[in-house]
């Protein structure tokens, strides 16, 4: 069965870094991945989606790639605030992925940017 | 443009007891999914629906149903409650034409006693 990995423990980063998160996949070949951001008692909140054939993609402070061979994505915020901190998720489609498929999420990555 | 809109936002149910939760999706969506989230975990796929059918589900028993109605809003129903269920329930709306960010509501949260 499809299988997502995120880094369960909290990741602390001084303000101004560059965070990095992973999401580690098996027994799967998605056609996207999707990295959501949830905050305590609130819905998941949409960040990026990247497609299998495409190698990065980005948003203002947000980087995401996307490696099929090491079935990996990476998700970067880079000059890290404060207000970054959330916890991020990673989300694959449960199926063949060619529409707006249901989503199997990882566990999460609790993000905590110092001062 | 109002996004996911979910009622109640708490709810203390009974063991045994059956609960209706509901969701009205962002305009323009047409597909809603169901999550179940328990403390500490990701989002657990209940089922979706497209066009007033169930188009696809996740590994949940049959107590857990669900409905979509004409205007695209939908219910999920569980009976027969078990502690177990007492988690965060969240409704996502999309396009069901193209894979698509998910637009999330902030969720119910129930409490099974």
């Amino acid at each position: 069965s499809q299988k997502i990995e995120q880094n369960s423990e909290a990741l602390n980063i001084q303000e101004g870094k560059t965070a990095t998160l992973t999401c580690n996949y098996t027994n799967y070949s998605p056609a996207y991945l999707q990295w959501y951001r949830q905050d305590p008692g609130r819905g998941p909140v949409f960040l990026l989606l990247i497609r299998e054939n495409e190698k990065e993609k980005r948003k203002e402070r947000l980087k995401v790639t996307f490696d099929t061979t090491l079935k990996q994505s990476l998700f970067h915020i880079t000059a890290s605030q404060p207000a970054d901190s959330a916890t991020y998720l990673c989300a694959l489609p449960r199926d063949s992925g060619g529409g707006a498929d249901g989503l199997t999420f990882g566990k999460g990555t609790h993000l905590i940017i110092q001062p | 443009d109002a996004g996911v809109t979910q009622s109640p936002t708490h709810l203390i149910k009974t063991r045994g007891q059956q609960v209706t939760l509901r969701c009205s999706p962002k305009s323009g969506h047409d597909t809603v999914s169901w999550y179940q989230q328990a403390l500490g975990q990701g989002p657990q796929f209940i089922f979706q629906y497209y066009e007033e059918e169930e188009r696809q589900r996740g590994n949940f028993p049959d107590r857990f149903s669900g409905h979509q109605f004409p205007n695209y809003s939908s219910e999920l129903n569980v009976n027969a409650l078990l502690l177990g269920d007492s988690a965060l329930y969240l409704c996502a709306s999309s396009l069901a034409v193209r894979p698509y960010g998910y637009t999330f509501g902030s969720g119910t949260r129930l409490t099974v006693v």
